[in-house]
Order: structure tokens, then sequence, then C-alpha cells
């Protein structure tokens, strides 16, 4: 089991420069979540998904676009990168029923 | 507006010397509070789920309790490896998750 992964580790932007983020699970989990984590700022939910083929805003949705194909995988995409977009950005999963969130290892991306 | 609040920003121990961590909230319908923690450059780690006033939760020296306004993380005779980040989140009745800023506690030999 490799739980949550997060695909890439690191990236670099240029602003207006467009990428996807990848977050796979292989728990077989319903819902998914995408966060940023600023400092300061704590992590705030940007987007998030109760089960494949749906998707719901979170605290901080503008800028970003989502979407959930497949059951195992969460991609977030970023359109028109801006500077402030400039943050680490993490995955997580949970089992319905169940509380606990199980988070991935994190992207940092940098818009300059 | 739904937030959480936690304090201290950063906490020095000493080991074996207990403390606590507050994670003070407002949310319009709990649905859970969520202690988290977190090592530098890892995601976050759950470590307890708390749902109504008057519930605790422990785990080795960590206790987690919980008020209609806030919850107390309590860790005793803390060990270095309980150097961390903790964080505290609540999940409100529309399915939303708000997490504080975290507590950086160090605990030194």
């Amino acid at each position: 089991n490799a739980g949550v992964t997060q695909t890439p580790k690191f990236r670099v932007l240029k602003t207006g420069q467009s990428m996807t983020l990848l977050c796979a699970q292989d728990m077989n989990h319903e819902y998914m979540y995408w966060y940023r984590q600023d400092p300061g700022m704590g992590l705030r939910l940007i987007h998030y998904s109760v089960g494949e083929g749906t998707t719901a805003k979170g605290e901080v949705p503008d800028g970003y676009n989502v979407s959930r194909l497949k059951k195992q995988n969460f991609l977030l995409g970023l359109e028109s990168a801006a500077p402030s977009q400039t943050s680490v950005y993490f995955c997580a999963s949970r089992r319905q029923g169940y509380n606990e969130q199980f988070f991935g290892p994190g992207t940092r991306l940098t818009v300059l | 507006e739904d937030q959480v609040t936690q304090s201290p920003e950063a906490l020095r121990l000493q080991e074996g010397e207990s403390s606590s961590l507050n994670c003070s909230y407002t949310v319009s319908g709990l649905r859970g509070l969520f202690w988290y923690r977190q090592d530098p450059g890892k995601g976050p780690e759950f470590l307890f789920t708390l749902y109504s006033a008057g519930e605790e939760k422990e785990k080795e020296r960590l206790k987690a309790t919980l008020t209609k306004k806030e919850s107390f993380l309590h860790i005793t005779a803390p060990k270095p490896e309980d150097s961390a980040t903790y964080l505290c989140a609540v999940e409100n009745t529309g399915n939303q998750f708000y997490f504080g800023t975290g507590t950086s506690l160090t605990v030194i030999p």
C-alpha cells in the first residue's frame, strides 16, 4: 500500500503557465481533498470530492480547477499560475464513515 | 465565520516537562474536531477525533479534551521524539474543514 501519493514533489512555474497536480490513493477511499499550506495561514481547503465524478468548492477555490474522473485520482489544475499560488499543496483522502484523513507528502510549487 | 485559533505558536519544553496546547474554535455546526501531528517536510498525521463537549481521547503521552469552545492537547512527560507541529482542525456540517496555524513543539533532552 502506497497510501496517498502526489506528483510532482517540486515544481517551478512562470506567471501565466498552467500545470496539473496529481493525487493518487490506493485505499479505495471515497473522499479526497486538496489543501494549500502557507506560513502563518495554516492548511486551507481548496476543493474536495465525495465520490467519483463529483467535486465541490472549499474555502479558497479561486484560480484552481479539479477533476475526479477515477475514484483513485484527484487532479488539481492551475490554468494561469500567479505568484500568489506559491505554496505547498497537500492532498488527502478519507474513507466514508471514518474520520481520519490520510495526507500525501505534499508538492512544493513556486510561481515566479 | 468558522475558524480555528491555536496557541501558543511555539512551545519549548524540557524532556519530562508536561504542558498543554490550546485550540479555540467557532463553527456553525460541529461535525468533529481533529488533532494532527506534522513533521517538517511531511504531510499531517492523524491523532484524534473528538465529537462532543466532555469527550477525551488518549494515545501514549497525549490526551485530547473538548469543551464547547476549546480543545486542549495535553502532553505528559514529553520526549524529544514528540517534537513536531500539532494542528487542530474542525469539520462543519457542510463538509468543510478549517485548520489552525499550529503549535510548534520542541522538546529539549
